[in-house]
């Protein structure tokens, strides 16, 4: 069945490090796929998406590009900031349905 | 997009008690979805709410459980029944994409916990 598997975390930076996180997935098809960011005690936002293969989805100096041949959708920033300190989600719509199916979810810290 | 109103945002129940959730929405849509989130885990699907029909519940998840009431397109609510401690979670209501590929709206969730 559809899944996604997202790297493992707690992960750990200081300011200005370099970012992946790594996600792949297994879908009939060729889903959208997406990043979900969630804020300590808020709800999930969008973060950026990608619709069809090559795609590269970008928002807040994040990016991910949209593998085919890996089915890999890897979330990468050149520089975080303390404010990224989130947990990150992957994502894709499963096949068939509007149903999302998500990765198990990325915290990430940044300190200072 | 679409602006998801979810109240309430936190409680604190009794076990063996009921908590009502509800999820509003500033437009119309077909499908709405809610979700829990375990304490550090990812998001599972409860069900999802179509109007005018009874929801569609996911594997190990019941309606006696979790009822859901879906009685316009722009609102619905979530009851977790006869709670206990491992209800605990955060509940997230949701609405579909309106077209192919484009994203789903979150609501800030309810964070219930269970004592």
């Amino acid at each position: 069945g559809d899944s996604v598997t997202q790297m493992e975390g707690p992960v750990t930076l200081s300011e200005e490090a370099f970012l992946t996180i790594n996600c792949t997935y297994t879908a009939t098809g060729y889903p959208s796929l997406f990043w979900y960011v969630q804020y300590p005690g808020e709800g999930l936002q969008l973060l950026l998406k990608a619709t069809k293969a090559d795609d590269k989805g970008s928002n807040k100096g994040f990016e991910a590009t949209y593998r085919k041949e890996t089915t890999s959708f890897h979330l990468e920033k050149g520089s975080v900031q303390v404010s990224d300190s989130a947990v990150y989600f992957c994502a894709h719509i499963q096949g068939g349905s509007e149903k999302l199916v998500f990765g198990k979810g990325t915290k990430l810290t940044v300190n200072p | 997009s679409a602006v998801i109103s979810q109240k309430p945002s936190r409680d604190i129940c009794q076990r063996g008690t009921s908590l009502t959730i509800q999820c509003q929405v500033d437009s119309q849509v077909t499908m709405m979805f809610w979700y829990r989130q375990q304490p550090g885990q990812s998001l599972t699907l409860i069900a999802t709410a179509n109007q005018g029909s009874e929801a569609t519940y996911e594997s190990g998840f019941v309606i006696d459980k979790f009822p859901i009431s879906r009685p316009n397109l722009t609102f619905s609510t979530l009851t977790v029944s006869n709670m206990s401690p491992e209800d605990s979670s955060i509940y997230l209501c949701s609405v579909a994409p309106r077209a192919k590929g484009t994203e789903a709206f979150f609501g800030q969730g309810t964070r219930l916990t269970v004592v």
